[in-house]
């Protein structure tokens, strides 16, 4: 089995501080992805990576960046911190493929993020 | 651009009631479509695909068939238990391996 792991579930820290949340995956995907999710609008992507060191902006990249060095690591950073980054943050992979069932994304368990 | 359009919840239900979540999406080209669950306190997991036009995917006693005529991709279930209370999120295949994910539908079924 797939698994995806984020290293807090649960995560409070203080508007301004730099925040980092980690994803590790475990079946060597290429893909792996960020989202935030928030009541009634669903998951937005924040960024992607296909492959070590390489990234794309997503549909809402302000406030956050990523770092990929090795292939089954990829993390979000809040470089500040504000409040309305209070979100569930969701980290996904998948592999590279041509077929359409290889767009099926594996998700890890998320973070709850609270900026006080 | 690709969109994927669902029913605004919550949708309550009691146990063994029939249950429809609807999903229509626009897009172009020919995508993957996708229903995945949220139960509380965890991450997603896809519940079900299909492919192509015509496919019917199923899972747990759930389906949907995927209709390229009134791209539509409806979740289904004869029977629901108190343990399907979830949220549903409806999500179409795009470009780079990305999907586009649906405001999801949460589900509440009483006993």
């Amino acid at each position: 089995d797939v698994k995806v792991t984020q290293s807090s579930r649960y995560l409070v820290k203080r508007t301004g501080e730099k925040v980092f949340l980690e994803c590790v995956q475990d079946m060597d995907h290429e893909n792996m992805f960020w989202y935030r999710q928030d009541p009634g609008l669903g998951l937005r992507l924040i960024y992607f990576s296909y492959d070590v060191k390489m990234k794309e902006k997503g549909d809402i990249p302000e406030g956050y960046s990523v770092s990929r060095e090795k292939k089954e690591r990829f993390s979000l950073i809040l470089e500040s911190a504000s409040t309305n980054q209070t979100s569930m943050y969701l980290c996904a992979s998948t592999p590279v493929g041509t077929s359409g069932s290889l767009y099926e994304q594996y998700f890890g368990p998320g973070t709850r993020l609270t900026v006080t | 651009g690709n969109s994927v359009t669902q029913m605004e919840g919550p949708v309550t239900l009691s146990e063994e009631a029939f249950l429809t979540i609807n999903c229509t999406y626009t897009a172009t080209g020919y995508p993957s479509l996708f229903w995945y669950v949220q139960y509380p306190g965890e991450g997603l997991q896809l519940l079900l695909k299909a492919t192509k036009a015509d496919d019917k995917g199923s899972n747990k006693g759930f389906e949907a068939t995927y209709r390229k005529e009134t791209t539509s991709f409806h979740l289904e279930k004869g029977s629901v238990q108190v343990s399907d209370s979830a949220v549903y999120f409806c999500a179409l295949s795009a470009p780079s391996y990305k999907l586009i994910f649906g405001s999801g539908t949460r589900l509440l079924v009483r006993p």
